[in-house]
């Protein structure tokens, strides 16, 4: 067990549809970072938080958005799902904002299916 | 980041050492190298990394050659819950920023009896 909460953990919806992903880092952990990993794509660098504030963006889609709140829980909304968006979501977390030294520690992810 | 390479796939035998090499040719003299795994569609494991000197812990052995060019990660005695996807990962030193993690395609793992 990492430390890191994920839920859902499965969740289906309909094309068109929002939804949002919940992340509990570690405790004490300030980052928080989403990966997607979809069966063709690999595991892929969303975006990061570090206390509340955004700071790194990886190939997150603009129909993506996430934030980090003052508990320092995280969500990732998705919104205008389509079939592609099928994918496992990670969140992870560490102590620092990401040097190096700084462990990252991975949620067990939240399976999502757009049907 | 640095990019790495590593086998697709290797075999081993429960009990036996696993040694999963990773060639990281183009890593900066303060750049990490961090070894995950991944068991079937779980959250990536965390196993160990390091930066100049050789590393040990509970779950793994690292080794890093001299010219930091490539390293190798021993799994000392391999059993079946060993049978992952690992991931050799070179980290940036985004001092202050970000230093995410930039997954490749691993290493499968595929122990056997």
């Amino acid at each position: 067990d990492s430390g890191v909460t994920q839920t859902p953990k499965h969740l289906i919806t309909a094309t068109g549809q929002r939804v949002t992903l919940r992340c509990s880092p570690r405790s004490g952990d300030l980052s928080v970072y989403w990966y997607q990993q979809s069966l063709d794509q690999g595991l892929q660098f969303l975006i990061q938080y570090y206390n509340g504030e955004e700071r790194a963006k990886g190939n997150i889609l603009e129909r993506f958005s996430a934030q980090q709140f003052p508990d320092l829980h995280s969500e990732l909304n998705l919104s205008s799902l389509e079939l592609g968006d099928s994918a496992l979501y990670f969140c992870a977390s560490s102590v620092g904002g990401g040097g190096p030294g700084n462990t990252i520690y991975f949620g067990e992810g939240s399976w999502l299916t757009v049907v | 980041d640095a990019k790495t390479t590593q086998p697709p796939s290797m075999d081993c035998a429960e009990g036996r050492a696993a040694n999963l090499p990773c060639n990281h040719s183009t890593i900066s003299g303060n750049e990490y190298v961090y070894w995950y795994r991944q068991i079937h569609s779980q959250g990536p494991q965390y196993i160990i990394h390091g930066l100049k000197n050789n590393e040990t812990n509970e779950m793994a052995s690292l080794i890093i050659t001299e010219d930091r060019k490539s390293s190798t990660l021993i799994l000392p005695h391999a059993t079946l819950r060993d049978t992952a996807v690992y991931y050799c990962i070179v980290r940036a030193p985004h001092t202050g920023t970000a230093s995410k993690l930039t997954f490749g395609t691993g290493t499968r793992l595929q122990v056997t009896l």
